[in-house]
């Protein structure tokens, strides 16, 4: 079982859509839990950052982790095209470890 | 404020040929990365710099991989001898206090084509 797995897309979806990405992971010892997004071509950006479990909302972004259930979210609301773009999941144990990325999924948002 | 900077974007070499790529991260950032990038894969962490002495490079193969970082600044990877399975794309990033806030900032990456 790899240590983070990633719903492995692609996903294609009409514009205004939610949208729902996903990961799991099999390292208890993770607290700390980022989505990325990347665009073709591109270096990763960072979406949202999440500590331990709850959820937490930046716009039309909301981050959800449930760490009983090793399992965490990005719900992407009323999507755009210009949302279009790969989502990687990444997470670490505490401060100054490696963090563990995703495969990542590939969205595409259709005008 | 400027953002990492790496070059080349594109290289192409053949195999056992040397290549290195170069970073310049965010004025400030103490800590630079550098991650390799395979199609289809999320990075993987090669080697992890705090200022100017190695914190992690526990993923990096040593026997053909090795990167330095001088005046903790600017950062050196480099490729000798090229392996096929070496194509990838190899971004830098830099962060001001490690991982705590999960910020790495990335530059575009250098992408390498090993034939």
């Amino acid at each position: 079982q790899k240590e983070v797995e990633q719903d492995p897309g692609p996903l294609s979806v009409p514009e205004g859509a939610i949208v729902s990405l996903n990961c799991t992971y099999s390292n208890s010892a993770f607290q700390y839990f980022m989505w990325y997004r990347q665009y073709s071509r591109k270096g990763p950006e960072l979406l949202m950052y999440t500590y331990s479990s709850g959820n937490k909302e930046d716009g039309r972004f909301t981050a959800q982790v449930d760490k009983s259930s090793k399992y965490i979210s990005l719900f992407i609301r009323d999507s755009q095209p210009s949302d279009s773009a790969t989502y990687l999941c990444a997470m670490s144990a505490p401060y100054g470890q490696n963090f563990v990325f995703g495969p990542g999924t590939r969205l595409s948002v259709l005008p | 404020e400027a953002g990492v900077a790496q070059s080349p974007r594109y290289k192409i070499i053949e195999k056992r040929q040397s290549v290195a790529f170069w970073c310049n991260p965010i004025s400030g950032h103490a800590t630079l990365y550098w991650y390799q990038q395979i199609l289809g894969q999320g990075p993987k962490l090669l080697i992890q710099f705090q200022n100017n002495g190695v914190v992690d490079d526990s993923q990096l193969p040593k026997d053909r991989f090795s990167a330095e970082r001088l005046k903790g600044v600017d950062s050196t990877l480099k490729i000798q001898p090229a392996k096929l399975e070496d194509s990838a794309v190899y971004l830098c990033a830099s962060s001001h206090t490690g991982y705590r806030t999960g910020e790495l900032f990335f530059g575009e990456g250098s992408r390498l084509t090993v034939l």
